[in-house]
């Protein structure tokens, strides 16, 4: 069954660098998330991207952050100033039409920032 | 401010015994509902998707849904102890993105 992946799967950053959290979607797929979770609470909501652009985004998704689907496979999270706040589990996950199918996730990306 | 509401237990049950677990959302439109299980450490894993009133069975898994009283609750049937784990209700609030609000979990441990 095709799954989502994500790299890497544990990411060590300074605080104040950059860092680019990867996720190859499932192929077919359309409607493409990142979450995050940090650790002992419950995931949350960051983004959502159709059409190669942001179609919902929360709170959290301030100008820190930005997504990117470079080419047809790949679908990226930037942060360009980590704070130690960022420290989180963040997951990828796509599907093909929200009104009636669950999204599948990826492994995650551990993010640690130091 | 649209909420999804689980009891963070741990609810603890025998082995082979039925574990009832249950999600309250506060809002009316929400359209989906899924049960995801997730062990320490890993990413959400579906278990069960359910879109309308009713009960959905999938195995030892049902999914219960009563929008009228804006309740989803998971009954898992011959509970095992590799069942263990936090049980997370997500609601689909909006059909158009998918967007998915999660409750906080409840962890569930089943004594052999």
């Amino acid at each position: 069954e095709p799954e989502v992946t994500q790299t890497p799967s544990h990411q060590v950053t300074q605080m104040g660098q950059e860092v680019i959290l990867r996720c190859v979607p499932i192929s077919n797929h359309l409607y493409f998330y990142w979450y995050r979770q940090i650790l002992g609470q419950k995931v949350e909501f960051l983004v959502s991207f159709y059409n190669n652009e942001i179609s919902e985004k929360s709170e959290i998704f301030d100008d820190q952050f930005s997504v990117e689907r470079p080419d047809g496979s790949n679908f990226t999270l930037k942060i360009r100033s980590t704070k130690l706040e960022d420290s989180a589990m963040y997951f990828c996950a796509s599907i093909r039409d929200p009104s009636n199918q669950p999204q599948h996730f990826g492994d995650g990306t551990r993010l640690s920032i130091l | 401010q649209k909420e999804v509401e689980q009891n963070s237990g741990p609810l603890s049950v025998p082995e082979g015994a039925i574990a009832s677990l249950n999600c309250t959302y506060s809002d009316r439109g929400s359209q989906s509902f899924f049960w995801y299980r997730q062990y320490s450490g890993k990413s959400p894993e579906l278990i069960m998707s359910i879109y309308s009133n009713g009960d959905k069975e999938d195995g030892r898994f049902t999914a219960q849904l009563n929008k009228a009283s804006q309740y989803v609750s998971l009954l898992i049937r011959d509970s095992q102890p590799s069942d263990s784990a936090t049980y997370l209700c997500a609601v689909n609030y909006s059909g158009n993105t998918g967007k998915l609000i999660f409750g906080q979990g409840t962890t569930l441990q089943v004594k052999p």
